[in-house]
């Protein structure tokens, strides 16, 4: 049964330190999307690349964050210097990359909690 | 740009009775439209998915969602629900001028009496 991975599942930090997510998509998929969740603004769309090129980062903090695909495996999510008004879930999720209707396949998510 | 809006944030329903979660969508086109769940601490799992033909769609876990056009809305159903349905559902738009994206709802999150 293919899954999307994410690691870590959780992560504590103090403010100021840098975080990495990591997250490993399906293999063969070639659409990767970050997503934030928090209670306050729900679900937003951080980052989405197609074959491991960014396509939209509109909705990602520039100075702060960062997203790269090292190869078509890996998926990365930097925050650096990390903010306690990051706290939130960050999920990953992939997809074929089919035009318009893609199913998006979602990973369990890393909680994140910046002290 | 498309548009999701999922009404009720809450809903509470009696384990065994029926249930609907409403979501109506903005887009011009003719749009794909998903839904998902989220149990607790997971990540989002795809109920059903819309994209043409027989606008009544059958998903996993007993539940089936109608796409009617001239309400812009793709409503959410289950005869009879189980405790173990209780979680978030988001319904999401997908289109053909976005890309792979998709825009989400915000959610409506279900509760079960026993």
């Amino acid at each position: 049964d293919a899954r999307v991975t994410q690691t870590p599942r959780h992560k504590v930090t103090e403010m100021g330190q840098e975080v990495t997510m990591r997250c490993q998509p399906i293999l063969g998929h070639n659409t990767v999307f970050w997503y934030r969740q928090t209670m306050m603004q729900g679900l937003e769309l951080l980052a989405y690349f197609r074959n491991r090129a960014p396509l939209d980062d509109s909705g990602m903090p520039k100075d702060r964050f960062s997203a790269e695909m090292p190869d078509a495996t890996l998926a990365t999510l930097k925050i650096q210097p990390s903010e306690p008004r990051d706290s939130a879930v960050y999920f990953c999720a992939s997809g074929l990359g089919l035009a318009g209707g893609d199913t998006q396949y979602f990973g369990p998510g890393t909680r994140l909690t910046v002290l | 740009a498309q548009s999701v809006t999922q009404p009720d944030i809450h809903i509470t329903v009696s384990e065994g009775a029926s249930l609907e979660l409403r979501c109506n969508y903005s887009y011009g086109a003719t749009p794909y439209l998903f839904w998902y769940v989220q149990s607790p601490g997971q990540g989002l799992q795809l109920l059903l998915k819309y994209f043409s033909g027989d606008t009544l769609v059958q998903g996993i876990k007993g539940f089936e969602a109608e796409f009617k056009r001239s309400q812009s809305s793709f409503n959410l159903r289950k005869p009879s629900v189980h405790w173990s349905d209780a979680a978030e559902y988001f319904c999401a738009v997908g289109a053909l001028n976005a890309g792979n994206m998709l825009t989400f709802g915000g959610g409506t999150r279900l509760m079960v009496k026993p």
